[in-house]
């Protein structure tokens, strides 16, 4: 298995809706990002997961919540956003020790907040 | 100054021509680059990573890295119309960061 899923793949939400999206792979990857994109803009990173510890941190607004419940899992908890923060959010994984080998990207949950 | 710089473009081509792209990063530290291609809509796709410097071939794409100019380029030869996309430039240093990208468009 060589690839990322990410659910949903469409999500609307008001601003006082509470809601997740989930990313999974099972490559064996023991780091986990994500990543959020705006139109023409490139993937901008706000977390990073390695080891199912949250090790970066990219100064991302409290209302953007991860989790990583497991070596396979990641998840990204969404409450009280802003219409600003619609946008593409990408999961990415790849090896912890070899991080060279570049990141696998899932398909992405294209967020509006309205 | 960016940590990873690209032409935002657009590049335009014909078909059969070479597309060159190009890529400047910062960060002298920098171990590994990458070219993702991403079509509208769509996430990333690696296409290439170089970690040495010169030439990486791998089929029509080849990579070239310039360590003491922190430069990257992607070639891209006998292009096609469905080589039409933008590609992004990566850097990684601890964490992977991207350039802002090169639309690149080939024309029949």
């Amino acid at each position: 298995d060589t690839e990322v899923t990410q659910t949903p793949k469409h999500l609307v939400m008001g601003m006082t809706n509470k809601k997740s999206l989930k990313c999974e792979q099972h490559m064996g990857h023991r780091a986990m990002y994500w990543y959020k994109q705006k139109a023409k803009k490139p993937p901008e990173l706000m977390f990073v997961y390695s080891y199912e510890k949250l090790s970066i941190n990219e100064s991302v607004p409290s209302r953007f919540s991860p989790e990583c419940p497991n070596s396979s899992l990641l998840n990204l908890h969404l409450h009280a956003l802003q219409p600003e923060d619609s946008a593409l959010y990408l999961c990415a994984s790849s090896h912890v020790s070899r991080p060279g080998d570049g990141y696998t990207f899932g398909s992405g949950t294209r967020l509006t907040v309205v | 100054q960016k940590e990873v710089e690209q032409n935002s473009g657009p590049l335009s081509v014909p078909e059969g021509a070479i597309a060159s792209l190009n890529c400047t990063y910062s960060d002298r530290g920098s171990q590994s680059f990458f070219w993702y291609r991403q079509y509208s809509g769509k996430s990333p796709e690696l296409i290439m990573f170089i970690y040495s410097n010169g030439d990486k071939e791998d089929g029509r794409f080849t990579a070239q890295l310039n360590k003491a100019s922190q430069y990257v380029s992607l070639l891209i030869r006998d292009s096609q119309p469905s080589d039409s996309a933008t590609y992004l430039c990566a850097v990684n240093t601890d964490k992977l960061i991207f350039g802002t990208g090169t639309r690149l468009q080939v024309f029949p």
